[in-house]
């Protein structure tokens, strides 16, 4: 199975602030990467998938990349309501395996 | 309106068996795949089992191979997860969500349920 890591699992930042999340798969994936955001008490949202295409409705201030074994997404300048966790997802085989997750809090 | 209603969760006893149902709306759902994923209290987010358009594949994450049957009758628009031989680590909020496209499951997953939960305890 695929393992995937994600660093960090916390970070604090503030509104404006330009922040990355990296995810680290065990084995390369290709570009079968997906991003969620999810906010306490509610169902995962879809950012981007296939590493880098942003899910239709996703502000633009978000981007992803990466290909094979490392990824990243890149909030370009926090809004309030970036303040979330978010979680990487693999793709390439079964099973679909999350990273643990990264907690995004206010500074 | 795209949109997914997950039913059937409920406290149940180790070794105790429920079947969740996912009834999804707005879109033609035989045309894709769907997913079960679990979030334990606290935890983080869990792929559990995921089935074809047509239910001709199944898949299922190593712990819950052989405890649980993912199927669904598209007539009814409906996705299921049979669970037996219910564990402690099975307590979780177990969320369906579909596929983002018709023609690949390496897309993520666009829509998701709010969650039934399930609590395993005597």
């Amino acid at each position: 199975d695929i393992q995937l890591t994600q660093s960090p699992s916390f970070l604090s930042a503030s509104v404006g602030d330009r922040v990355t999340i990296t995810c680290r798969a065990s084995q390369g994936i290709s570009n079968y990467l997906a991003w969620y955001q999810q906010k306490p008490g509610k169902p995962p949202k879809l950012l981007i998938y296939v590493a880098s295409t942003l899910q239709s409705g996703v502000p633009s201030r978000f981007s992803g990349s990466g290909s094979g074994t490392e990824f990243t997404l890149t909030i370009s300048s926090l809004q309030p309501e970036d303040f979330a966790s978010y979680y990487c997802q693999q793709l390439n085989s079964y099973p679909r395996s999350f990273g643990q997750g990264t907690k995004l809090e206010i500074k | 309106e795209v949109q997914l209603l997950e039913s059937g969760g409920d406290l149940v006893q180790p070794g105790g068996s429920l079947r969740l149902s996912c009834a999804a709306s707005g879109f033609t759902f035989s045309s894709y795949a769907m997913n079960w994923v679990r979030q334990a209290p606290g935890k983080g987010l869990e792929w559990v089992s995921g089935i074809s358009g047509n239910g001709g594949r199944t898949d299922y994450t190593e712990s819950v191979k052989g405890r649980f049957i993912i199927s669904r009758d598209n007539s009814k628009n409906t996705v299921y997860l049979l669970m037996i031989s219910l564990r402690a680590e099975d307590t979780a909020v177990y969320y369906c969500a579909k596929a983002t496209s018709t023609v690949t499951t390496r897309h993520g997953m666009d829509v998701w349920g709010q969650g039934a939960t399930v609590t395993v305890s005597s």
